[in-house]
């Protein structure tokens, strides 16, 4: 049964630190999302990617966020610095080429800094 | 902005009883509307699926309604059951991308 991975599961760090997160999409699929989830806002789209070239990261604070594919393989998202207020849970989606393809999300990493 | 309102935040409905979330949206662009199912310590899942050519689809106990002139879609789940206890979101997007814009969740609690 093919389902997205996330690395770690769970990360605790102290502000200031740096953050890495990864994702491997299920086989065959070109589009990544990544995805913060929090009590207050819910599910927020903070990046998206297809064939691996990133197509809208307008939800990513761009001064300690970034998102890259290195290949069809793994996505990453990295914090640097950690804040605080970064603490969430971060999913990372893929899904396929054809019209509407579902959405298909990893279990997320939970993230929390002190 | 928030596109697509959802409502209530929480639900608590006995067993065998109908659970009814509902949703609006501002976007008249939006093509295609996905609700996706979340149980603690997964990620979402999709449970169905509707676009705005047809009024209601449904799939087992899981029907949705969908009212275009409205702009208003809901989930009823009839016949609710305990694992049905989860957070459902629903959603929306535009052009077959799949950029979906997700609702604030509605936790549903089924007790027996």
């Amino acid at each position: 049964d093919a389902r997205v991975t996330q690395t770690p599961r769970h990360k605790v760090t102290e502000m200031g630190q740096e953050v890495t997160m990864r994702c491997q999409p299920i086989l065959g699929h070109n589009t990544v999302f990544w995805y913060r989830q929090t009590m207050m806002q819910g599910l927020e789209l903070l990046a998206y990617f297809r064939n691996r070239a990133p197509l809208d990261d307008s939800g990513m604070p761009k001064d300690r966020f970034s998102a890259e594919m290195p290949d069809a393989t793994l996505a990453t998202l990295k914090i640097q610095p950690s804040e605080p207020r970064d603490s969430a849970v971060y999913f990372c989606a893929s899904a396929g080429d054809s019209y509407n393809s579902p959405l298909h999300f990893g279990n997320g990493t939970r993230l929390t800094v002190t | 902005q928030q596109q697509v309102k959802q409502s209530p935040q929480s639900l608590i409905v006995q067993k065998g009883g109908i659970s009814i979330i509902n949703c609006a949206y501002e976007n008249t662009a939006f093509d295609y509307f996905p609700w996706y199912q979340q149980f603690p310590g997964k990620g979402p899942a999709l449970l169905i699926a509707i676009r705005p050519d047809v009024s209601e689809k449904k799939e087992g106990r899981f029907t949705i309604s969908f009212n275009k002139s409205a702009k208003q879609f809901s989930l009823h789940i009839m016949d609710s059951q305990p694992g049905d206890s989860a957070t459902y979101f629903c959603a929306a997007s535009s052009g077959g991308y799949q950029k979906v814009t997700f609702g604030t969740g509605t936790k549903l609690q089924v007790i027996p």
